[in-house]
């Protein structure tokens, strides 16, 4: 089966400018994360989706980053606008349920570097 | 919220045994997962506890003991390609699920 597409996979922004990453999860998958993974450091959890609804987006900075996941497939998510710190590893993934054994899947992410 | 803390690095020699520990404080549990990460890599699932004990897969064994918060992942007769950072992940127990990362152990194999 396909895995999890993620686009751009790399992005260099200057401060303050705007930019989106578009996910398609796994076909069937009704768990939607995206997570921020700056250098050295583990995936931090920004926002998670139950099929087209948000259940989780405690640590998300929502002054200037928002999500969608818009008929409970493709998500993407926005940082506007965009601060040094924001640079980091985006990460979606996707699980077929929100319990149990199931592990999440992982695209390859995007790569964001603002200047 | 879940606490969750590892070794930031370890070296072994190839074909040694190396093993990660992983200590949590959650509030709730619903199941614990390694996962590994090469450098510019998206992260791979390794391995899943959610009762005590041991699980083995191959070269790779977790184990888990509940009571202690604590976990480790024990990678066996290492190669080089194992070289890569190691993450401990931990399920919430709510309805839907959240995965929570450790900052993950860098892994270092030397021939």
């Amino acid at each position: 089966e396909a895995g999890v597409a993620q686009s751009p996979r790399y992005k260099i922004i200057e401060k303050r400018q705007s930019v989106a990453f578009w996910c398609n999860p796994i076909s069937g998958h009704a768990t939607l994360y995206w997570y921020q993974q700056i250098l050295g450091q583990g995936p931090k959890l920004l926002i998670q989706f139950q099929n087209n609804g948000v259940v989780d987006d405690s640590q998300l900075p929502k002054d200037r980053f928002s999500a969608e996941r818009l008929k409970g497939v493709d998500s993407t998510l926005k940082i506007q606008p965009a601060k040094l710190e924001d640079s980091a590893v985006y990460l979606c993934a996707s699980s077929s349920r929100g319990r149990g054994n199931t592990e999440a899947f992982f695209g390859q992410g995007t790569r964001l570097t603002v200047v | 919220g879940q606490n969750i803390d590892q070794p930031t690095e370890m070296t072994a020699t190839e074909g040694a045994i190396v093993q990660i520990n992983c200590t949590y404080q959650t509030s709730g549990f619903n199941g614990l997962f390694w996962y590994q990460q090469h450098a510019g890599e998206a992260p791979t699932f390794l391995s899943y506890n959610v009762l005590d004990g041991l699980e083995e897969k191959g070269r790779f064994s977790s184990f888990l003991s509940r009571s202690k918060g604590y976990s480790y992942l024990l990678l066996k007769e290492l190669q080089m390609k194992d070289s890569a950072s190691y993450l401990c992940a931990v399920r919430g127990p709510d309805s839907w699920g959240k995965f929570q990362f450790g900052a993950g152990t860098q892994v270092v194999v030397t021939p």
